[in-house]
């Protein structure tokens, strides 16, 4: 089973900032945050990753709680290029295990 | 950078027959991952390998199998393909299994 819970859908529109939550009640000390999000029929492309501390690159913030239980990804300014899936997925930094995916966020971005 | 390439993009077999799936992984990335996607159970782990060896396998039958060359190229193979089979491949590669994963666009398997 995932080891993230986020809501199944949510719009957003044009222009406006996407604020994707993820719950990860469980996280381990050494497990870090992983944002992915997959374009219909295309592989899932990374987007952002965290351990405790916020971290902001070209596409995306990230916001982990202080007890890094939850985490928000933050889409400044979203276009229609980003309607997507959003998994967030939380993993051992270097682990050869495989990534667990869950159902993601499906966002929609109105015009 | 090229990024990952995933060969042949789409693949119809006939149940029973097997097949082989290949992947380029990003130059310089030693570590590729295989990945099942169907809507039924979304995206699953299939197997790791890093530097030609296996080093984690998820939940799925000995039908599918993987290797990697010394070049780090990974093919991936099912024999005796059930319909339950197709489904969207994918492969990831990454610097030495520690940094994020980047994933080709997949191989789209169709059994009849």
């Amino acid at each position: 089973d995932a080891k993230t819970t986020q809501p199944p859908s949510m719009d957003c529109a044009e222009g406006r900032a996407a604020n994707l939550p993820c719950n990860h009640s469980t996280i381990s000390g050494n497990e870090y945050v992983y944002w992915y999000r997959q374009i219909h029929s295309q592989g899932p492309q990374y987007i952002i990753h965290g351990l405790k501390n916020n971290e902001t690159n070209e596409m995306a913030s990230l916001i982990i709680t202080e007890d890094r239980k939850s985490s928000t990804l933050i889409l400044p300014h979203a276009t229609l290029r980003d309607t997507a899936v959003y998994y967030c997925i939380v993993r051992v930094w270097g682990g050869a295990d495989g990534l667990t995916f869950g159902k993601g966020t499906h966002l929609i971005i109105q015009p | 950078k090229a990024g990952v390439t995933q060969t042949p993009r789409y693949l119809i077999k006939t149940r029973g027959q097997q097949v082989t799936l290949s992947c380029s992984p990003i130059s310089g990335h030693r570590s590729v991952s295989w990945y099942q996607q169907t809507p039924g159970q979304g995206l699953q782990f299939l197997f790791e390998y890093f530097s030609e060896t296996q080093r984690n396998k998820g939940n799925f039958p000995g039908r599918f199998s993987g290797r990697q060359f010394s070049n780090s190229r990974s093919e991936m193979n099912v024999s005796t393909l059930e319909l339950g089979d197709s489904a969207l491949y994918l492969c990831a590669s990454s610097d030495s299994g520690v940094s994020p994963l980047h994933f080709g666009n997949g191989t789209r398997l169709t059994v009849t």
